[in-house]
């Protein structure tokens, strides 16, 4: 079982939409969450961190669920720079630590006009 | 400010041979982390340096290694190339203490084993 599961998608909505992806990780121990994402051929970039409250960023919503292991992203009116690989992303140790962080597949997104 | 750099960009290597990757960190960091990234997956840890010691490694043999120097540049190593380690080999950087948990990576470096 891999450590972090995505849905590789690809995700085709138009613009405008309403999306969301999920995330299951193994490790109940694990510390932080993070959405990262990663345009093609492009390196990856922290889009947000995940916190247990959960946490809004403009159109962006991530939440995380401990009990159930289980992240989550929501992108409401979707636009067609939002097209790119999400990466959901888990750290296993103590913030402070942040070189072994584990990251999942990827899931696809293109918007379409 | 100066992001994280990686060079070179493109290489092709055949098997067996060896190649070196090298990455300077972000501005006033002083940890960098590698991983590789294969064609639809994602990044993969190879392991960690910090004062120039590797502190953290990932499920990779040891034709694998690594180097940082004490301006906190780092070094990949590869030897005896195989064809499965064509991927992108991408270098982040980070602050040891009192890091919010963000990764900076670079641009990457795309080899290709024939």
């Amino acid at each position: 079982r891999k450590e972090v599961e995505q849905d590789p998608g690809p995700f085709n909505v138009p613009e405008g939409a309403t999306v969301a992806f999920n995330c299951t990780y193994s490790n109940s121990a694990s510390q932080s969450f993070f959405w990262y994402r990663q345009d093609c051929r492009k390196e990856p970039k922290l889009l947000m961190s995940v916190y247990s409250s959960g946490n809004e960023d403009g159109r962006f919503t991530a939440q995380l669920n401990r009990a159930s292991q289980y992240i989550s992203l929501l992108i409401r009116d979707s636009k067609l720079s939002d097209s790119a690989t999400y990466l959901c992303v888990v750290n296993p140790y103590l913030s402070g630590n942040t070189g072994k962080l584990i990251f999942g597949q990827g899931t696809t997104l293109q918007v379409k006009p | 400010d100066a992001g994280v750099t990686q060079s070179p960009t493109h290489l092709i290597k055949t098997r067996g041979q060896q190649v070196t990757l090298r990455c300077s960190p972000k501005s006033g960091h002083d940890t960098v982390s590698w991983y590789q990234q294969a064609l639809g997956q994602g990044p993969q840890f190879i392991f960690q340096y910090y004062e120039e010691e590797e502190r953290q490694r990932g499920n990779f043999p040891d034709r694998f290694s690594g180097h940082q120097f004490p301006n906190y540049s780092s070094e990949l190593n590869v030897n005896a190339l195989l064809l499965g380690d064509s991927a992108l080999y991408l270098c982040a950087s980070s602050l040891k203490q009192g890091n919010t948990g963000e990764l900076f990576f670079g641009e990457g470096s795309r080899l290709t084993v024939l």
